[in-house]
């Protein structure tokens, strides 16, 4: 049984428009992670949360927010979609100090 | 910033044939992980390996912590063992994150 899901699996969004990719975990970790994975750059964090309540910016934040409203589910939102942020996006979920991290399925989001 | 090394970028074995992937981290690390992908699909954790030895069937993961490397050693490869490994380390001192490399493309033909 799947501890991390995403949805959706795929989306196609116009440029301009709002886009929420969700994650959900079942593995209790308090941090959870966003990814994103492109040709030419590898994956690249963009934002974390080490618990409901919090999150942080990683390294490519700009153009993205996040929401952590419990444990269990963490989304990365993109307020005005454009189509620099068409990738594939993983979510993960990861315990304390350094633990090792679980990835979900992964969302390809196109945006035109 | 934090960079990983990751060679050979890409590499073709009979089937039958072992492989040697090695990574290079830039600064200490508390961990690392290697990671299996197939083509349009997730990232599966081979090993978390914060140092030493593990052993996984025909996979075996070494990390040396003081020379900020780890090599992940397939033996007898098989057709499935083709896809896209990737390590990725977490910085001592830093947010959990987890920096990667750009990954080793293992084709194996019968």
């Amino acid at each position: 049984e799947a501890a991390v899901t995403q949805s959706p699996r795929n989306k196609v969004a116009v440029t301009g428009g709002k886009v929420t990719l969700s994650c959900n975990q079942t593995n209790n970790h308090n941090n959870m992670y966003w990814y994103r994975q492109d040709t030419g750059h590898g994956l690249r964090l963009i934002h974390y949360s080490y618990g409901a309540g919090s999150t942080e910016k990683g390294d490519i934040p700009d153009g993205y927010k996040a929401s952590r409203p419990s444990q269990e589910n963490f989304s990365l939102i993109l307020e005005l979609a454009t189509p620099s942020q068409t990738s594939v996006y993983f979510c993960a979920s990861g315990g304390l100090d350094y633990a090792e991290q679980f990835f979900g399925p992964g969302t390809r989001l196109t945006v035109l | 910033g934090q960079q990983v090394q990751q060679s050979p970028a890409s590499l073709v074995l009979q089937e039958g044939e072992n492989a040697e992937l090695q990574c290079n981290f830039s600064t200490s690390l508390n961990s690392m992980q290697w990671f299996y992908q197939r083509p349009g699909g997730s990232l599966v954790s081979l090993f978390y390996n914060p140092s030493g030895t593990k052993h996984s069937g025909r996979l075996t993961s070494t990390t040396v912590i003081k020379e900020r490397r780890s090599s992940l050693h397939i033996s007898s490869s098989q057709t499935t063992d083709s896809g896209t490994y990737l390590c990725a380390f977490m910085a001592t001192g830093g947010n959990n994150k987890l920096t990667f490399g750009q990954g080793t493309v293992l084709s194996v033909i019968p």
